[in-house]
């Protein structure tokens, strides 16, 4: 079936546009994750949703970083204001729950490239 | 806090030749989960591997096996007879109920199997 689909898979922006990445979960997940790989970094969490709400967004980097999710389906992370430290890949994984029992099945992420 | 370590920022090793990957982690909870990804030049992240905290014992997947040793918190991962498609980025993770299911990535381990 399909699996976690990102788009675009590549996204250059000037200083201070702002930017929507997008994030097609495996159908009947009903956990969908946000994470971001910034070069010579590891991975690092951005916010995690349950069905259509975000319980947990302790890892936006700042109030310029925002996601929503409707339809307990697609979701969008919304950079605004983009910055030169922004550039990174953005990786989006969906689970079936959320819980120790369900892998995270990730999409092949977003480049972002701020300049 | 948690925290994941891979010590080996990059491994080199020819066709055949067997080689383990390392990772320490720290947690100070009782039940948890370990993760090995895999991420191919493809960029998508590949689930290997899910263990839990009270399960010890070693596993051995085809030419995959993995040394979970809570004395020491690690999780070793090793690849026999390595092959030039065993070439990504692998990444060990940790996930605990207190950290609400997020999961903390080491910064990973470059693998490159020459032919």
């Amino acid at each position: 079936g399909a699996g976690v689909s990102q788009s675009p898979s590549n996204k250059v922006t000037e200083k201070g546009k702002d930017v929507e990445l997008r994030c097609d979960p495996i159908s009947g997940h009903t956990a969908l994750y946000w994470y971001r790989q910034s070069l010579g970094q590891g991975l690092e969490f951005l916010i995690y949703f349950q069905g259509n709400s975000a319980p947990d967004k302790s890892g936006l980097p700042s109030d310029r970083f925002s996601a929503e999710r409707t339809g307990g389906s697609v979701s969008t992370l919304t950079i605004q204001r983009t910055q030169q430290e922004d550039s990174a890949v953005y990786l989006c994984a969906s689970s079936f729950v959320r819980g120790y029992n369900s892998p995270l099945h990730f999409g092949n992420g977003t480049r972002l490239t701020v300049t | 806090a948690q925290k994941v370590t891979q010590a080996q920022t990059e491994i080199s090793v020819v066709e055949k030749e067997d080689v383990t990957l390392d990772c320490v982690y720290e947690t100070r909870d009782t039940t948890y989960y370990l993760f090995w990804y895999k991420q191919p030049p493809s960029g998508e992240l590949v689930f290997l591997i899910r263990r839990n905290s009270f399960d010890e014992q070693n596993e051995i997947s085809g030419r995959y096996s993995w040394n979970f040793q809570k004395s020491t918190s690690s999780f070793n991962f090793t690849i026999t007879a390595s092959q030039v498609v065993d070439s990504a980025v692998y990444f060990c993770a940790l996930e605990s109920n207190n950290a609400g299911n997020m999961l903390t990535f080491g910064g990973g381990t470059r693998l490159m199997v020459k032919p």
